[in-house]
């Protein structure tokens, strides 16, 4: 079954340190992935996507994200967090059999500590 | 460019009520999707607009959902009546791509609670 996992439900970290957050997917097909970030009070804003080539695929707000299609992973890193950072992170597939719908994982809320 | 609006933004009903959501796509945006996320549960894929017709509503929980989209303008999404398990975050997504993946741009939500 297609799916989307993401073991961290929450994840504190101070200001200006390292980030990463994980997401593994189940899907057969070549997997279309993105990063979502819902701040307070907001939509989902993309951040990244990869649908094909460079398995290193940078996004706004300085996020990247690494797809290694060996570990059915595809996690977002940031350098060095800032405050306005704190959020919750969805990672996402979108299939491709049918209509191009998203499934989910059930998101990580991120803590900043200053 | 205006983005996805939703209204309303929060809507407290009692259980057997009625409510309708209304979400506004991107101008020219042809795709119009529904998604659900119940508090403490994945976001879920209710249904999937192209203009004016249904794509795909293999998500829609029942039948006491009826989603409709005028026009291939507006859509609404009506919970008639609704149950204490409707309750949840309802985002509505538009896209502009009809041969591929492309990117869904979100709305704000509609936060439902019901009583």
């Amino acid at each position: 079954a297609q799916s989307v996992t993401q073991p961290d439900i929450h994840i504190t970290v101070s200001e200006g340190a390292s980030l990463e957050l994980r997401c593994n997917y189940s899907y057969g097909a070549t997997p279309y992935l993105f990063w979502y970030v819902q701040s307070p009070g907001q939509g989902l804003q993309l951040l990244l996507k990869y649908f094909s080539g460079d398995t290193l695929v940078q996004g706004i707000k300085g996020f990247e994200a690494e797809f290694k299609r060996s570990q059915s992973s595809f996690n977002l890193r940031k350098p060095s967090v800032h405050w306005s950072d704190a959020a919750e992170y969805f990672c996402a597939v979108c299939t491709t059999s049918g209509t191009y719908k998203y499934i989910f994982g059930t998101g990580t809320r991120l803590k900043v500590l200053a | 460019e205006a983005g996805v609006t939703q209204f309303p933004s929060h809507s407290v009903i009692e259980k057997g009520q009625t409510v309708t959501l209304r979400c506004d796509p991107i101008s020219g945006h042809d795709n119009l999707y529904w998604y659900r996320r119940v508090m403490g549960k994945e976001i879920k894929f209710l249904l999937h607009f192209v203009k004016e017709s249904k794509q795909d509503e293999s998500g829609m929980p029942n039948n006491r959902f009826l989603a409709e989209r005028t026009g291939g303008t507006y859509s609404t999404l009506k919970v008639q009546p609704a149950e204490l398990e409707d309750s949840g975050v309802y985002f509505c997504a538009s896209s502009p791509d009809r041969t591929g993946p492309g990117t869904q741009y979100f709305g704000p939500g509609t936060r439902l609670l019901v009583l």
